[in-house]
């Protein structure tokens, strides 16, 4: 079954200690982008990958590190997090460098930081 | 720059009744226009998406919207709303070269028995 798959879903962490969400996609997709969902805000994109070893910020990198070492996994680092990076995050996917291709999503990751 | 802009962050309708989401994009240049649909504790799903040609596209799950470029408009419509359909919808667009998807902030749809 094609699919992402992120870990954890949840997580309830302290201020400061370094965590790694991971993401993993068996499609073969050239491209990955993880987001952040906000209530009234929708997804903001905030690093996204067009291959290995290739990596950009979107729309809110501060605070979030990506590597891209192989092409079906996407980690988001947070390396110090922060309460205001408690958040919904998503991973998501697609074939090629065509931002005409719809983007398949992970289920989410549901992250607290106290 | 791009953007999106959903009207509405929250709708109600009747069993049967006409559903509504409006959403309008700006974009330098001709967009990539999809409908996302998010059901609790789950990803996005594809509803339906315009790249080019037909500017009335059908989806899933009885659902089309309709590309209108004059009114730089994407409402998604569905002529009789089924209690399933309750679900958060985003309208997102993206520029035919960069590598960007700008999502809506989305519009959380009820529906009534």
């Amino acid at each position: 079954e094609a699919q992402v798959t992120q870990n954890p879903r949840y997580l309830i962490t302290v201020t400061g200690k370094k965590l790694t969400v991971t993401c993993s996609q068996n499609m073969n997709h050239e491209y990955m982008s993880w987001y952040r969902q906000d209530p009234g805000l929708g997804l903001r994109q905030i690093y996204y990958s067009m291959n290995v070893e290739v990596t950009d910020k979107g729309d809110v990198p501060e605070g979030y590190k990506v590597s891209r070492k192989e092409k079906r996994n996407f980690p988001l680092i947070l390396e110090s997090p922060s309460p205001n990076q408690t958040s919904l995050y998503f991973c998501a996917s697609r074939p090629g460098d065509r931002s005409n291709q719809p983007q398949h999503f992970g289920d989410g990751t549901r992250l607290s930081i106290l | 720059a791009q953007s999106v802009t959903q009207l509405g962050s929250h709708v109600s309708v009747s069993e049967g009744a006409l559903v509504l989401l409006r959403c309008n994009y700006s974009s330098s240049v001709p967009p990539y226009l999809f409908w996302y649909v998010q059901y609790p504790n789950q990803g996005l799903q594809l509803l339906l998406k315009y790249t080019t040609g037909a500017t009335l596209v059908k989806g899933i799950n009885g659902f089309e919207a309709e590309f209108k470029k004059s009114e730089t408009s994407f409402h998604l419509t569905k002529p009789s709303a089924h209690m399933s359909d309750a679900a958060e919808y985003f309208c997102a667009v993206s520029d035919g070269g960069g590598f960007k998807t700008i999502f809506g902030a989305g519009t959380r749809l009820f529906v009534k028995a």
